[in-house]
Parts: structure tokens; C-alpha cells; sequence
């Protein structure tokens, strides 16, 4: 079974911390995502990789900042936590041209 | 161009009676087009996936979805609703061949006893 790893469930973090949330993948798929999910607006795309040291920005990338140094692994980082920043994060990865992917439990990050 | 447009935010259902979700896209492309659910507090799992092969798609737990091409719709049918179908619901298109997907908003199905 493909598996996606994110490394908290939940977390409660500081106005203007640095934020890490990482995802691992096993299945060596090329892309990887990070997405937001927030009630009523589905998931957004904050920033997409198709390969190692490979980034796009997504829909809303103000605020966050990327990291996939190794194919297994991509991090998103918040430089400066702020509270609208509250939000189920949802990692997913999938082979290259392949559409469908497959997403991580998430993490709940809570700003305060 | 490429969009999803769920039509439905909630849906509540008897337990038993049949369900369907509705989704409409909009594609500039040879779409591919999927479903996924979603349990509460847990990540997305695919239910079916649609990449142009045969326009009626079937996926687990007794779910299916045509495809329709002229009205550009996907719409999520099963004959008879079960309290474990209660769940968020997401209508996806993707380019065939390219790496981005596209949410709809989610579908919130409540299943009634």
C-alpha cells in the first residue's frame, strides 16, 4: 500500500513561530503536493513539486515556503506563523502525468 | 481552463435509499476526473477514477459514476446509503497526463438512521 506520512496530526503554534509540517512518501512518485483545506472552500494548492529541488507556487502560496531536498520528502514551512494561517494541511504525492494521488491523514495546525 | 462545480454542499439521505452527488467541470482538455472521500479527521481516499476509458466507472464500497460528456458532468451514485458512507465527498478534474488536480468544494453527505 502506498503510504504518506505526515508528521504531526495536530500542532499549536505561536503567532510569528517558524512552522515546519513534513511529509514523507514510500511509492517514489516524482510529484508531491501540499495542500489547505478550510470549510466551505474545498482543498487549495499552496505549492506543488515534481521533482527534487522542483517547485511551483499554487493558488496561494503568500505566506509559505517549500523544501523537497530528497524525493521522499517535502516540507512546507510557514516563516511567520500568523492566525489566519489555521488550517487542516493535507500532503498528497502521485507519479508524474498520472492525476491521481495520494494523500497523507493531515495536520491540523492551530495559530494562536 | 479547468474547473469543478459541486452542486450540493449537504446532502442527507435514509439510511437505505439511494444517493447521489452531483458534479459539473469544466475542461479545456481530455479531462480525467475522480472521486474521493473523506472521513472525518482522516485524509482523502479514492473512491473511482475516470481516464477515458469506459464512461460508466465503478469504485469501492458499491459506489459508481458516469461520465457525460455533453452535459460535462460526473455525478456519484450508490442504489442504497449506508451509516458508513456519512462523509465529505470531492468531485476532481485533472488534465490527462498533467500532474495538477482541481477541487470542487466538497460534498457533505449525512446518512439518516
Amino acid at each position: 500500500d502506498v503510504k504518506v506520512t505526515q508528521s504531526s496530526r495536530y500542532l499549536v503554534k505561536r503567532t510569528g513561530e517558524k512552522v515546519f509540517l513534513e511529509c514523507v512518501q514510500d511509492m517514489d512518485h516524482e510529484n508531491m503536493f501540499w495542500y489547505r483545506q478550510d470549510p466551505g472552500l474545498g482543498l487549495r494548492l499552496i505549492y506543488f513539486s515534481y521533482d527534487v529541488k522542483m517547485k511551483e507556487k499554487g493558488d496561494i502560496p503568500e505566506g509559505y515556503s517549500v523544501s523537497r531536498e530528497k524525493k521522499e520528502r517535502f516540507s512546507l514551512i510557514l516563516e511567520s506563523a500568523s492566525t489566519n494561517q489555521t488550517s487542516m494541511y493535507l500532503c498528497a504525492s502521485s507519479f508524474r502525468g498520472r492525476g491521481h494521488a495520494f494523500f497523507g491523514q493531515g495536520t491540523r495546525l492551530t495559530v494562536v | 481552463a479547468q474547473s469543478v462545480t459541486q452542486l450540493d454542499s449537504h446532502v442527507s439521505v435514509s439510511e437505505g435509499t439511494p444517493v447521489l452527488l452531483r458534479c459539473n467541470y469544466s475542461s479545456s482538455y481530455s479531462p480525467s476526473l475522480f472521486w474521493y472521500v473523506q472521513h472525518p479527521n482522516k485524509g482523502l481516499q479514492l473512491l473511482l477514477k475516470y481516464t477515458s476509458a469506459a464512461t460508466l466507472v465503478k469504485g469501492i464500497n458499491g459506489f459508481e459514476a458516469e461520465f457525460k460528456k455533453s452535459e460535462t458532468s460526473f455525478h456519484l451514485t450508490k442504489p442504497s446509503a449506508h451509516m458508513s458512507d456519512a462523509a465529505e465527498y470531492f468531485c476532481v478534474v485533472s488534465e490527462t497526463g498533467a500532474n495538477n488536480l482541481f477541487f470542487g468544494t466538497g460534498t457533505r453527505l449525512t446518512v439518516i438512521p
